[in-house]
């Protein structure tokens, strides 16, 4: 039972424009979403975070949304940059539980 | 990061042989954990670490054993691999288990032919 789940496994932005990630979740019980971003031959980075009280949180060009009611949790990127092409993957817990992941999203940022 | 190391990065190993990969901290952070990365299948759990010799089981644990007889030391071992167990395998540290951060490591790709 996939409780986090990234549908796209790939996804092709233009340098400049803006990148959508999106992560959907089953478990209304998560409290707190992450994002982490990851370069081949790389361990995992964490990006971002929101607590389930908040619905937006920014740090820079980045900037995660969450949608309770939806169980949607989005990653935005402006504007995109080549650095930014990596693989994305968002994770979520519930209370003082273990993090579940996703399964990962795939970003190329062309020039 | 600095402050965790797995050995070795990489590894090819037989058809029914024993592996041992090895997680290495330095922050005393209390909860270690073993990953793997498929594609498909994003990072999947194996098993945990809450302390000193208590580990408990993740989702994929089949096939695996893990130790941690210090605070600083985490050990998967593959007890017979086989081609199913060819992965990327990740380590990584939290100081707490929920709603924080985990701290991976750069990963140790192994290959069962």
């Amino acid at each position: 039972d996939q409780q986090v789940k990234q549908n796209s496994p790939s996804l092709s932005v233009q340098e400049g424009r803006i990148s959508i990630l999106n992560c959907d979740y089953t478990n209304s019980m998560f409290d707190y979403f992450l994002w982490y971003k990851k370069y081949p031959a790389e361990g995992p980075t964490f990006l971002i975070s929101i607590s389930s009280i908040k619905d937006k949180n920014e740090d820079g060009r980045f900037t995660v949304f969450l949608n309770k009611s939806a169980k949607h949790l989005s990653l935005h990127i402006v504007p995109s940059q080549p650095g930014d092409s990596a693989v994305y993957f968002c994770a979520a817990s519930e209370g003082a539980q273990k993090l579940v992941f996703g399964q990962g999203t795939r970003l190329t940022i062309n020039p | 990061d600095a402050g965790i190391t797995q050995s070795p990065r990489h590894k090819v190993t037989e058809t029914g042989t024993p592996v041992t990969l090895r997680c290495h901290q330095t922050e005393n952070h209390r909860y270690m954990y073993w990953y793997r990365q498929d594609p498909g299948h994003g990072l999947r759990l194996i098993h945990y670490s809450y302390g000193v010799k208590d580990t408990d089981k993740g989702e994929v644990s089949d096939g695996y054993s893990v130790s941690r007889s210090k605070t600083e030391d985490f050990l998967l071992t593959l007890e017979s691999a086989t081609s199913s167990q060819t992965s990327v395998y990740f380590c990584a540290i939290s100081e707490n288990r929920g709603r924080t951060p985990y701290t991976f490591g750069s990963g140790t790709r192994l290959t069962v032919v």
